[in-house]
Formats: structure tokens, C-alpha cells, sequence
């Protein structure tokens, strides 16, 4: 069955320290890839997403993702992070072929950042 | 993107009832979906809300549990019945368009079975 993991399901930075949560999935085929974000109570929202063409895709508020296909991984990386970006972070995979065509959540990873 | 809100936003149950959470986005959209999110646990798909058809459950999910209705393209309900402390949990609504293949979510519903 395909699933998504996500390494770190805590991690604890000070601002201005770079960000890399990994995520790899399993499967073989086509694929759309998401990370979405949780703010301390707020809903989930969309980060980036990666459906073809560059497989470096920049999202909102300085991340980016790179997408691996080898490694079947899509990690998301800041340079800087900053006290606000506090959440939970969310890799998600849409297989395009195969009978099942619905988004796989990773576990989550909860970051905190502190000033 | 799509404006979702959910109703209630969060209740606490008595074992054995069934609560109802009502979904309405702001506009039509194609697709329509609800999750479940355990404490600490990821989201988990519990069925596709079809527009004028039943719904398309995931394995370990059943209609008798979670009735759904969606009688139109903007609405959806999920009811969770008989419920018991293990449905405790952040119940999520999300809708989506074939075309552009995203996926928005509302607020969720935090439900407490006690």
C-alpha cells in the first residue's frame, strides 16, 4: 500500500536556523506531492505543491521543496525560519495512476521555533 | 481556493449519541471529502461525498458508522453515530477540483466522546 513518511515528528529550532523536513513516499508511479501547514489554531493550508516540470518548486512565505524522483522524496527546506513559522507541517502524495487516486498524509511534523 | 466552514466546531458527546457536522463551501465544487485526524496522528480519509449518489468509503470505514450526505455541490454532512470514546477526534471537511488536482479544508470539528 503507498504511504508517506515524514522523519521528524518534533523539531525544535531558533529563528534564523535553516529548515529540512523530510518526507518520502512510496510509490512507484506518477505522482502530485503537496505540503500543507497547520498554525496553532488554524486550519490546514496549502504550502506548495509539485506536479511536474522543475522539481525544485518554491512555495508561500520563503519555503521551498525539492523533488527527488530516485529517492521518492520531497523535502521541505527555509533558509531562515522565523518565530512565526511555529506549526505543524504535513507532506502529502497524490498517486496519477493506479486505481487509487487520493491524498496521502505523512504523520505531520510539529515545529517550533524559538526567538 | 475554496472558503470551507464546518459546524459545529467543536462538541462533547455522550457515548452512544450521534452528532452531525455540516460542511458548506462557497462555491461548487467537483469534489468533496471527509477526514479524520487522531491526537497526534495524521489525517486519514474517511470517504468521498458524491454529489446525488452514495458515498465512497476507504477500507475500515463504513456507511452505518459515518452516514454522509452531499445534496448538492456546495454541501456535505457527515453524521458519526453511536458514538464512543475512540471517535474522539478533530473531524475534517475538504473540498477540491479534478482540474487543478488541490485540495482545500475547513476548520475542522473537534469532537470529545466521553
Amino acid at each position: 500500500a503507498q504511504s508517506v513518511s515524514q522523519h521528524n515528528h518534533h523539531v525544535i529550532l531558533s529563528e534564523a536556523a535553516s529548515l529540512e523536513l523530510g518526507c518520502n513516499y512510496s510509490y512507484g508511479g506518477t505522482v502530485n506531492l503537496f505540503w500543507y501547514v497547520q498554525y496553532p489554531g488554524q486550519h490546514l493550508q496549502l504550502l506548495l505543491k509539485y506536479f511536474s516540470g522543475d522539481p525544485l518548486v518554491k512555495g508561500i512565505k520563503g519555503f521551498e521543496a525539492e523533488f527527488i524522483k530516485s529517492k521518492f522524496s520531497f523535502n521541505l527546506r527555509k533558509p531562515s525560519v522565523q518565530w512565526s513559522d511555529t506549526a505543524e507541517y504535513f507532506c502529502a502524495v497524490k498517486p496519477q495512476t493506479g486505481g487509487y487516486n487520493k491524498l496521502i498524509f505523512g504523520a505531520g511534523t510539529r515545529l517550533a521555533v524559538h526567538p | 481556493s475554496a472558503v470551507i466552514s464546518q459546524k459545529p466546531s467543536r462538541d462533547i458527546c455522550q457515548r452512544g449519541t450521534s452528532l452531525t457536522i455540516q460542511c458548506q463551501v462557497d462555491s461548487q465544487v467537483t469534489m468533496m471529502f471527509w477526514y479524520r485526524q487522531q491526537p497526534g496522528q495524521s489525517l486519514t480519509l474517511i470517504a468521498t461525498a458524491n454529489q446525488g449518489s452514495e458515498a465512497t468509503y476507504e477500507s475500515g470505514f463504513v456507511i452505518d458508522k459515518f452516514p454522509i450526505s452531499r445534496p448538492n455541490l456546495t454541501f456535505s454532512t457527515l453524521t458519526v453515530s453511536n458514538m464512543s470514546p475512540e471517535d474522539s477526534s478533530i473531524y475534517l471537511c475538504s473540498s477540491g477540483a479534478v482540474k487543478r488536482d488541490e485540495q482545500f479544508f475547513g476548520p475542522g470539528t473537534r469532537l470529545t466522546v466521553l
